[in-house]
Parts: C-alpha cells; structure tokens; sequence
C-alpha cells in the first residue's frame, strides 16, 4: 500500500489558484489516486480522481507525470468556501483493497 | 447530498455500553467502508465490506464488529465502550472496489 506525503497546511488568497502537492514514492502499478475534501464535522466529499497525465472536471484538475510518484490537485481560483481539509489517496483493488487516509493538507483560504 | 445514510446522527451513551450504527449505501453501491474520526485527528479506517464479505481490515479494536447484510446495508457494533471510543463515525460506499468513496454525514457517538 503506497503512502503519501502531503503538506500539512497551505494558506492562500481568494480567487488565487492552489496547487496541493501529493508524493506517492511507492505507488504501483495498478493504484489510482484520489482526492477528497473535506469540511468539518462533514464526511470527507470526492474531488477528482486519475491514473496517469491529466484529469479535468468541474471544480479541479489533477496533474500526474509520468513516473508517477507524485500528483498535483489543483483549484482554480478559490473562494472562501474552499478552506477545508484535502485528503491524496493512493490504492487499488488487488491483494486487498484499503483506502487509507493520511493527514491532509489543511487549505485556509483568505479574503 | 452524496445518497449515504447514517443513522443515528448524535449517540450518548456511558462507559461499558453497546451500540450499533447504521449504514445504507448510495443504491447500487455494492462496497462499505467505515472509518473513525477522533477531534481533530484523521481519518481511521475500520472495516470493508464488499457484496456481503469482509474485503479489507483496518486497526479495529476486537470490541468493534461490523457486518453488511444482502439488502447492502452495514452495521457497526461497538460494545464495552470507553471514553476514547467517542469519534465522529463515517460510512463510505462504492460501486466497485477501485471507485471513489461517497460519505454519509456519520454519527457522533459520545461516550460519558
């Protein structure tokens, strides 16, 4: 089970772009990564998941190079709203599959 | 709203109790994980189910159990509470065992 390293906090201003940095040293071949939001006394809310290059939805993107042992969410222009804890996740379904959480990083946004 | 529901939302009890927390998937989801969240600390997971197995353990403590019946719906007993047992307790759920995880809300248990 490959494990992450992320910052533990990260400030930021509104309408600025933020780039969470995720190291995943030891991810396998068959991982994905994943990332989550989360605010508190909520359960943690799915943001964008990917497996290699570049994914892009509604709300973020998330930049994977090619070795892979490493991943970038980034928000695009933050609000105030966005001050949560991010969650990069790493796993898959084979030998068993755990989704473990790390710490996070604790996003504080500013006006 | 991410289709999880717990049940309860909020639990009181004392010391030495047992109680059992509720799950109902999202509809269609055939995966359930729980996970334990103390004040401030992280995320700890417990248990997955998947279509009515054990798939994957956690750092469960032996007076946690937890089972997933065939409609889907999970269970987690905890008994001989203690007070370090009162967390914020989240179900997740998944279609398949590599897709993203959608929360319930959790029920906070606290224990006196």
């Amino acid at each position: 089970l490959a494990k992450t390293t992320q910052p533990i906090s990260m400030d930021s201003y509104e309408g600025q772009e933020v780039n969470i940095t995720c190291s995943h040293n030891n991810i396998a071949t068959n991982d994905y990564i994943t990332w989550y939001q989360q605010f508190p006394s909520q359960g943690p809310r799915f943001i964008i998941q990917g497996y290699k290059t570049k994914v892009t939805n509604e709300v973020a993107s998330l930049f994977i190079p090619a070795d892979r042992k490493s991943s970038t969410l980034s928000l695009p222009r933050v609000s105030l709203s966005d001050t949560a804890v991010y969650y990069c996740l790493v796993g898959s379904n084979t030998g068993g599959f755990k989704t473990i959480f790390g710490a996070g990083t604790r996003l504080f946004v500013k006006a | 709203d991410s289709g999880v529901t717990q049940t309860p939302k909020h639990l009181i009890t004392a010391t030495g109790q047992r109680v059992t927390l509720r799950c109902s998937p999202r509809s269609g989801d055939l995966s359930v994980y729980w996970y334990q969240q103390s004040l401030d600390q992280g995320l700890q997971f417990l248990i997955q189910y998947y279509n009515g197995e054990e798939r994957a353990k956690g750092n469960i403590l032996e007076r946690f159990s937890a089972q997933q019946f065939p409609d889907l719906h999970s269970e987690l007993n905890l008994s001989s509470l203690e007070l370090g047992d009162s967390a914020l307790y989240f179900c997740a759920s998944s279609v398949r065992l590599n897709s993203p995880l959608h929360f319930g809300n959790g029920t906070r248990l606290t224990v006196t």
